[in-house]
Order: structure tokens, then C-alpha cells, then sequence
């Protein structure tokens, strides 16, 4: 079957750093997207790793281990605008996406 | 700049009635897909259209069907909706291929209420 997990919550402060886990096990695997998704607003890309490593974007980092069918999204510098539902993705190909429930990330002053 | 319209924000409709989400693109991609998003369970696949008049189904096609005439259109019909249906739903687009084209691309979403 197909699965994607990733927490449903995390807390933390302004000028911080938090890590989103993301682990997968799907039958097809040709990469995997991280998008951001204001409330009430449509799902923006933010990564997209399909070899293994770190993939870094500003503030914003994003790491995958196929072997471990495991990813993370690293937010450093947290700002309150970070505040926001942050999603996994799994692409098996053919342009489709697989996601997971998303994590949602709350910025305290 | 990118762009994908729904037709709708905000939809209010009663059980029974036929329902039409519209998405528009125009960025002549390949690929649309229509999504519902519940609290808890994030966005499940309800159908995709990788051309004119080409469509399978998703993960949730239940209840739902869908027609894609030209290719910047793709819209979402629900025959006879019920509250079960209440959610918000989302399309997408993207170009075919691999990699980091598989970038999918949303409308801002059409939150759509059964009573």
C-alpha cells in the first residue's frame, strides 16, 4: 500500500529552527515535493528531491534517504509568515502526487 | 505568471443537486487533477486528465465524474452531491515528464458546502 506520514503539529519560536519528517513507503518513487500552504490558500512548491542529500533554498533546506524512504524540511530563521501547513509529497511518475495529511506549523513571538 | 482559476470560492448547494467545478489553466500543461482536502487526511486524488478527453480515476472517485473538452478546462461534476461531499476542492496542473517538471501548480481552491 501507500503511505506517507508526516506529524500533524509543531510549535515553535521566532528565529528558530524546526524540522519536518516526512517518511514513505509507495510503490513507484521518482521523487519527492515539499509544498507550503497558507490557510485558506492553495499549496505552493516549495523542494523537489529525487537523489539522496541536501537540498538547499534559502532559509528553507529539504533532505531525502531513499533507503530510508525518509525526507525532512528544515525551516531555519523562523518569521511569523512561516506559520502555515507545510505538505509531503511523493511523485510515482507521470506527473501525479501522492501526499501526506501535513504537518501544521505554528510561529510564536 | 502561472496561472490556475476554479470558478467558485465559496459554493453553498443542497443534497441531490448536480454540482460543476470549473478549473481553467493557461499554461498548456499536459496534466489536471481535482483534489479534495478534509481536515486530518490532507489531498486525496479524486480524478486526473493527462489530455483532451483522456481521464482515470484517482484514489476517491466515487460520486464524482469528470470531462475535459479542451485542454486549458477540466471540470468536476457530482451527479447528485451529498454532505458527505462537503470539502474543499482543488485543482491542479502540470506538464508531463519527470523530475522537478512535475511540479504541480493549484487554484486557489473552491470550499463547497452540502446541506
Amino acid at each position: 500500500g501507500q503511505n506517507i506520514d508526516q506529524p500533524t503539529e509543531m510549535t515553535a519560536t521566532e528565529g528558530a529552527i524546526v524540522q519536518i519528517n516526512c517518511t514513505y513507503q509507495t510503490s513507484g518513487f521518482n521523487g519527492l515535493f515539499w509544498y507550503q500552504q497558507h490557510a485558506g490558500e492553495a499549496p505552493t512548491f516549495l523542494s523537489y528531491n529525487v537523489l539522496d542529500g541536501l537540498e538547499e533554498k534559502g532559509r528553507f533546506s529539504s533532505f531525502l534517504s531513499r533507503s530510508k524512504g525518509y525526507s525532512y524540511l528544515l525551516l531555519k530563521e523562523l518569521q511569523m509568515k512561516d506559520s502555515a501547513s507545510y505538505l509531503c509529497a511523493v511523485t510515482p511518475g507521470w506527473g501525479k502526487l501522492q501526499f501526506g495529511a501535513g504537518t501544521q506549523v505554528v510561529v510564536t513571538p | 505568471d502561472v496561472k490556475v482559476t476554479q470558478s467558485s470560492r465559496y459554493l453553498v448547494k443542497r443534497t441531490g443537486e448536480k454540482v460543476f467545478l470549473e478549473c481553467v489553466q493557461d499554461m498548456d500543461h499536459e496534466n489536471m487533477f481535482w483534489y479534495r482536502q478534509d481536515p486530518g487526511l490532507g489531498l486525496r486524488l479524486i480524478y486526473f486528465s493527462y489530455d483532451v478527453k483522456m481521464k482515470e480515476k484517482g484514489d476517491i472517485p466515487e460520486g464524482y465524474s469528470v470531462s475535459r473538452e479542451k485542454k486549458e478546462r477540466f471540470s468536476l461534476i457530482l451527479e447528485s452531491a451529498s454532505t458527505n461531499q462537503t470539502s474543499m476542492y482543488l485543482c491542479a496542473s502540470n506538464l508531463s515528464g519527470e523530475g522537478s517538471y512535475n511540479e504541480q501548480f493549484f487554484g486557489p481552491g473552491t470550499r463547497l458546502t452540502v446541506l
